[in-house]
């Protein structure tokens, strides 16, 4: 199984909603990323988890919290988020998230996010 | 400042013909660089990855190359399709495991 798989794919939420986005990939990978993508840039990293472990957080607001609960998934939990948040959220995994290696990132479909 | 610069921003061409994208990059060390391609509202899909070491690399009717001494790299596309049309996505990585974007070149194929 080569492939990463998200949940869902669209996901439509107000202000004061709670939601969840979800990843999954079982592939062996130890690290695996959130990313945010606004139409027509390219993806912004958002966390990095790297065997378990959250390792980067790139100065994500607090509305966002991730959570890995075991090696295979990677959860995004949405609370009070605004408007600008609106965008395709992308997960991604490789196999270590040690530098100087050969570390190729696979990505999900993304989930289209879109917070009236 | 990593940077990656990606030519031309957009590109337009007929079905059939040949065309290649451009990747400028100033990251430092270097690790490996990688093309993706991306179909509006997907997430990006890898087409080629390769280390300094490597001068080309093909996947089908892609063809990726990278000079490390000027810090460039093109993705040559053979007898394009319909389906080629997405944004073309250059990656590089360095020192630290967090990769380098470039903003894409959106290539459209037309009949």
């Amino acid at each position: 199984d080569t492939e990463v798989t998200q949940t869902p794919k669209h996901l439509v939420m107000g202000m004061t909603n709670k939601k969840s986005l979800k990843c999954e990939q079982h592939m062996g990978h130890r690290a695996m990323y959130w990313y945010k993508q606004k139409a027509k840039k390219p993806p912004e990293l958002m966390f990095v988890y790297s065997y378990e472990k959250l390792s980067i957080n790139e100065s994500v607001p607090s509305r966002f919290s991730p959570e890995c609960p075991n090696s295979s998934l990677l959860n995004l939990h949405l609370h009070a988020l605004q408007p600008e948040d609106s965008a395709l959220y992308l997960c991604a995994s490789s196999q270590d998230g040690q530098p100087v290696t050969y570390n190729e990132q696979f990505f999900g479909p993304g989930t289209r996010l879109t917070v009236l | 400042k990593n940077q990656v610069e990606q030519s031309p921003q957009s590109l337009i061409i007929l079905e059939g013909k040949n065309c290649t994208l451009q990747c400028n990059y100033t990251v430092s060390p270097f690790s490996n660089l990688r093309w993706y391609k991306q179909d509006t509202g997907r997430g990006p899909v890898s087409l080629t990855i390769m280390t300094f070491s490597e001068n080309t690399k093909s996947n089908g009717r892609y063809t990726a190359t990278l000079d490390a001494d000027t810090k460039q790299s093109s993705l040559h596309i053979t007898a394009s399709q319909l389906s080629d049309s997405a944004s073309y996505i250059c990656v590089v990585s360095g020192g630290s495991y967090i990769p380098t974007f470039g903003r894409g070149t959106s290539l459209i194929v037309h009949p």
